[in-house]
């Protein structure tokens, strides 16, 4: 089992649709987790951070179900401009300050006009 | 938010010879960088951990002599590849984590990358 899964897409979808993308995780001892965004032939950016309540920023929400090992991000009202490569990133568990993320293969969205 | 810079941003080299890649955190002091490898349509592969003033650890598979990483400093990270060959020719990525608080050890900073080509 790959230590971070996601379905690589490409999603498809049109100008103000919601869209959600899911990711599981094979270590139930991570503690932190983000989703990052990473357009073509550039480097990641942080998205958002996933906390254990949910988190909500604008358009983007993130949720956590620790149970299942299972993180979502939700994309309501697409823009163009969401168009990019959605990546889940796994917090290995740290020890001390060694810890180090581990990338989901991404999701690609396509938004279109 | 925190500003990393790679150089170069792209480099094309004979097979056998080595290129070094530098990254640097701008603004902020970095006790860990972090050295990874990204193929066409694949996702991010950490390389090694690198801690200033301590040797890098390296990722399974990593070949330790053939990519080699110095941490001389806070705030610079070099990256050579050592006799390049064409399998070589990726884009390598580095980070950069701030020393502060539980999140903030969390928290990585890309440079842009750069893309190799080895011919």
């Amino acid at each position: 089992r790959k230590e971070v899964e996601q379905d690589p897409g490409p999603f498809n979808v049109p100008e103000g649709a919601t869209v959600a993308f899911n990711c599981t995780y094979s270590n139930s001892a991570s503690q932190s987790f983000f989703w990052y965004r990473q357009d073509c032939r550039k480097e990641p950016k942080l998205l958002m951070s996933v906390y254990s309540s949910g988190n909500e920023d604008g358009r983007f929400t993130a949720q956590l179900n620790r149970a299942s090992q299972y993180i979502s991000l939700l994309i309501r009202d697409s823009k163009l401009s969401d168009s990019a490569t959605y990546l889940c990133v796994v917090n290995w568990p740290p020890s001390g300050n060694t810890g180090k993320l581990i990338f989901g293969q991404g999701t690609t969205l396509q938004v279109k006009p | 938010g925190a500003v990393v810079s790679q150089h170069p941003s792209r480099v094309i080299c004979k097979s056998g010879t080595s290129v070094k890649i530098e990254c640097r955190s701008l603004d902020f002091q970095a006790t860990t960088m972090f050295w990874y490898r990204q193929f066409p349509k694949q996702s991010l592969m950490l390389m090694a951990t690198s801690n200033e003033g301590s040797k890098a650890t390296y990722e399974q598979g990593v070949e330790k002599d053939k990519f080699l990483i110095n941490h001389a400093s806070l705030t610079l990270s070099t990256l050579t590849v050592t006799s390049a060959h064409p399998e070589d020719s990726s884009f390598y990525i580095c980070s950069a984590r701030l020393a502060g608080g539980y999140r903030d050890q969390e928290t990585q900073y890309f440079g842009p990358g750069t893309r190799l080509l080895v011919l």
